[in-house]
């Protein structure tokens, strides 16, 4: 099984600041990793897939970079509406999909 | 758009069958190259894939839950359903139905229903 560790698993951060999360697979996965965002009590939300492609409708501060095992996701200038918990997902070896264990956001 | 509704009961008793609905509107489920899919959230916890249909009725399920799980699809009614036997306090948690692409992210998602095993 593929296992996907992110950190941190918290970060507290201002408002404006640029915010990077790192998601680590235990296997090349070459570019099939995806990003969420959840808010409290919510379902989760697609932001980006294939590592760095922006999902439609989704504010520009949000990007993601990495091939590989390494990944990385990045808030290039934090706004309140962003806090939430933010999850990688793999699809390298379907049918099995595999998510991070998240990384929640705060404001500091 | 397409949305996604889940349905099935909240409380649920230990070694009995959990079982949920996702109502598919906006768009056929058979339209499209599409799979269809479970996921479950325990509380303050992370997400796990529980498993998909395609709409041709071919089934992958995760390897920790496949013998406890059955999904099935419903094209006249636009629904797919997951069936997970032998619960226990463990399988507590929100259930979301999501849709993904043969590539594989899930978008859209439905809300979630939480789902609490107890007597």
């Amino acid at each position: 099984d593929i296992q996907m560790t992110q950190s941190p698993s918290s970060l507290s951060a201002s408002v404006g600041d640029r915010v990077t999360i790192t998601c680590q697979a235990s296997q090349d996965i070459s570019n099939y990793l995806n990003w969420y965002q959840q808010k409290p009590g919510k379902a989760p939300k697609l932001l980006i897939y294939d590592a760095s492609n922006l999902e439609t409708g989704v504010p520009s501060r949000f990007s993601g970079s990495g091939s590989g095992t390494d990944f990385t996701f990045t808030i290039s200038s934090l706004q309140p509406e962003d806090i939430a918990t933010y999850y990688c997902q793999q699809y390298d070896n379907l049918p099995m999909y595999t998510f991070g264990q998240g990384t929640k956001l705060e404001i500091k | 758009q397409v949305q996604l509704q889940e349905s099935g009961p909240g409380l649920v008793k230990p070694s009995q069958t959990l079982s949920l609905t996702c109502t598919v509107s906006g768009g056929s489920i058979s339209s499209g190259s599409y799979y269809w899919s479970w996921i479950r959230q325990p509380a303050g916890k992370g997400l796990e894939w529980i498993g998909r249909i395609y709409t041709s009725g071919s089934t992958n399920y995760n390897p920790s839950l496949k013998s406890r799980v059955t999904i099935s699809v419903d094209t006249s009614k636009n629904q797919f359903s997951l069936k997970l036997s032998s619960v226990t306090a463990a399988d507590t948690a929100v259930y979301y139905c999501a849709r993904a692409p043969l590539a594989g992210w899930f978008d859209p998602w439905g809300q979630g229903t939480l789902v609490t095993v107890s007597s």
